[in-house]
């Protein structure tokens, strides 16, 4: 199953242009978290936004969250070639009983072009 | 910082057999640990949660009897996939809660072909 719906599926730009993706939920959660993957990679964990908090930076990397909107963005500033992959949100999900279910977004395909 | 090592890193193997992935935490206790299956160009998509000691939840349209999971120990999970066809070759990640400041550590993934 999947909880969050990223836009843009992919997106195409320029280096050192800036590059925005969202990603929406359905439900209630903890936190929201986005990761990067390299093409056939594992996951490389970026930044972490806990349901309380509305905004975080990390290096070039600007994270908000509205959770009135079920919705949050990933800014990546000042783009780089290195920077091309696919970038992931995903949610924290208290199920009863102590129980827990992490879900990831649809993604969104970056490339950045030299 | 918390690690989980997921062997192996790839697999090849004929149609029919059964494939065991194996998901280690390494230093830390994972009392639930996550199987995704990714499809190329694909996100991942949670198949099952495999809790310590109990059975697995499987996720809808996941088939329990070809993905036999089990969590036998706190740092242990493995994953088979029986009687394997070319349809399931796939990347198989999984993902272990405890160990790290957010909570959640992935092993670095499956690649499974099946001829």
């Amino acid at each position: 199953s999947q909880q969050g719906e990223e836009d843009p599926q992919a997106l195409s730009i320029q280096e050192g242009e800036n590059a925005t993706m969202n990603c929406s939920y359905k439900t209630s959660i903890n936190n929201l978290q986005w990761y990067r993957q390299n093409s056939g990679r594992g996951l490389v964990h970026l930044i972490l936004i806990r349901s309380n908090e509305r905004e975080k930076h990390s290096g070039r990397l600007r994270v908000t969250l509205d959770t009135s909107k079920k919705s949050s963005s990933l800014l990546i500033t000042a783009s780089r070639a290195a920077d091309t992959a696919s970038y992931f949100c995903a949610t924290d999900l208290r199920l009863g009983s102590g129980t827990y279910k992490y879900i990831f977004g649809t993604g969104t395909r970056l490339k950045v072009l030299a | 910082g918390a690690v989980v090592s997921q062997h192996p890193s790839w697999v090849i193997c004929k149609s029919g057999t059964s494939v065991k992935i194996e998901c280690r935490s390494l230093d830390f206790q994972a009392t639930t640990m996550f199987w995704y299956r990714q499809f190329p160009k694909q996100s991942l998509m949670l198949m099952a949660t495999s809790n310590e000691g109990s059975k697995a939840t499987y996720e809808q349209g996941v088939e329990k009897d070809k993905f036999l999971i089990n969590h036998a120990s706190l740092t242990l999970s493995t994953l088979t996939v029986t009687s394997a066809h070319p349809e399931d070759s796939s990347f198989y990640i999984c993902s272990a809660r405890g160990g790290g400041g957010y909570g959640y550590t992935f092993g670095s993934g499956t690649r499974l072909t099946v001829v």
